[in-house]
This record gives structure tokens, sequence and C-alpha cells, in this order.
């Protein structure tokens, strides 16, 4: 099976600096990874995704950061904006479980003026 | 282009009664996943149907069920409703739900059981 871990259920930043959340997963064959946004009283926005065979993947002001090794996952936000205030979750899935996602339980990102 | 459409957003139902949820994904997309979110346990995968055929499946009582139709819209069941079945339901569509991946989430439906 697959377990996916937080390492910290909030996080306060204050605006214009950078964020990192991180995340831990258990199985060593997970191959695809997805970063999610939660805003309240919607459905999970797509971030950014990273697949096995990469370590890095840029998008805007996000980085995802992928070390096989210890089996770790961050999301790096540039130039952290209130609008970033949201849940962030990141997700999992791995070879054996076609369309299903095994999430973490989130990070809760506060961003202050 | 119209993102995954679930409805309705809310409803409020009865310990012992059923209810059933609708999910319309992305035209195009052919896999559709629902999953519980709850303060408590997170998102929580249910199942996931493919071309009509239900391909995966979580840790969910029998009481919980889903089909999808030809036009790749779905619908997922809770027959004998808990106080325990309160959540978000969101559904999430995909091209294949595969090796090509790329899921778009719904806004959801709130269940309330009382």
């Amino acid at each position: 099976g697959e377990s996916v871990g937080l390492h910290l259920p909030t996080l306060s930043v204050q605006e214009g600096d950078n964020s990192i959340i991180n995340c831990a997963y258990s199985n060593s064959a997970s191959d695809y990874f997805i970063w999610y946004k939660q805003e309240s009283g919607k459905g999970p926005q797509f971030i950014i995704d990273i697949r096995s065979n990469m370590d890095k993947r840029q998008g805007q002001r996000v980085t995802v950061l992928l070390n096989k090794t210890v089996k770790h996952l961050s999301l790096q936000i540039a130039a952290t904006q209130p609008g970033d205030s949201a849940v962030y979750f990141c997700a999992v899935n791995y070879g054996g479980s076609q369309g299903n996602l095994i999430f973490g339980k989130g990070t809760k990102l506060s961003v202050k003026p | 282009k119209a993102g995954v459409t679930q409805t309705p957003r809310y409803l409020i139902k009865t310990r012992g009664q059923q209810v059933t949820l609708s999910c319309s994904p992305i035209s195009g997309h052919r896999s559709v996943s629902w999953y519980q979110q709850t303060p408590g346990q997170g998102l929580q995968f249910l199942f996931e149907y493919f071309s009509e055929t239900q391909r995966n499946k979580g840790n969910f009582p029998g009481r919980f069920s889903g089909r999808q139709f030809s036009n790749s819209r779905s619908e997922m069941n809770v027959s004998t409703l808990e106080l325990g079945d309160s959540a978000l339901y969101l559904c999430a569509s995909s091209f294949t739900g595969g090796r090509n991946y790329g899921y778009t989430f719904g806004s959801g439906t709130r269940l309330t059981v009382v």
C-alpha cells in the first residue's frame, strides 16, 4: 500500500517571502506526484506535477522537488501572495493503482500582509 | 471548456436514507474518480470508473456504490446513511486515469446527514 505523511499542518509566512511545504510518501514504487491547492468551498485545484524520472520541475512561481532516496516531496512557492492562502495537498500515485490518488492530510498556508 | 460539474452542491439527508450524487466530467475525459473529504480523515479514495467499468475501489463499505454511463457521466450512491457519512464528496476526471494523468476536480457535493 501507500501512505502519505504531513510534515506541518499549518504554515504562516509573510507576504513576499518564499514558502516551502513538505510531504513524505512510503511506497518506493510511487511514480507520479501532484500538488493541489484547495480554497475554502472549492475542490482541489491542480498546481504542478512531477514524475519519478525527474527530481525538479518548475512552474509559475512554484517549484516541486522530488527526493526518491528519502521518499520526500516539497513544494516551493516564490514571493508568496495573500491569494496563495489555502490548504495544500500532495497526492501520490503508484503504478499498481490506476485512478487512485493517495493524499496527504494537507498544510494550511496563511499569508500575513 | 467546461470543468467538472457536480450536482447538487449541498444536500441534507436523514440517517437511514439513501442519496445519489452526480458528476459530469470534462468533455473527452473517460475516467471518473470519487473521493470523500472529512476533517478527520482527509481525502480518501472511493472508486474509479473508466468506460463504464469500475476499475479500482477504495476501502469503503458496500453501502457506497457508483456507476458510469456511456457519456462518461458518473453517479455515486450511498445507502442507509450514517452520521459519519457527512462529508464533502469530490469527483475528479481524467482523460484515461492511467499513465496519462491530469486529474481535475469538481467543487464537490457537501452532504450533511442528520
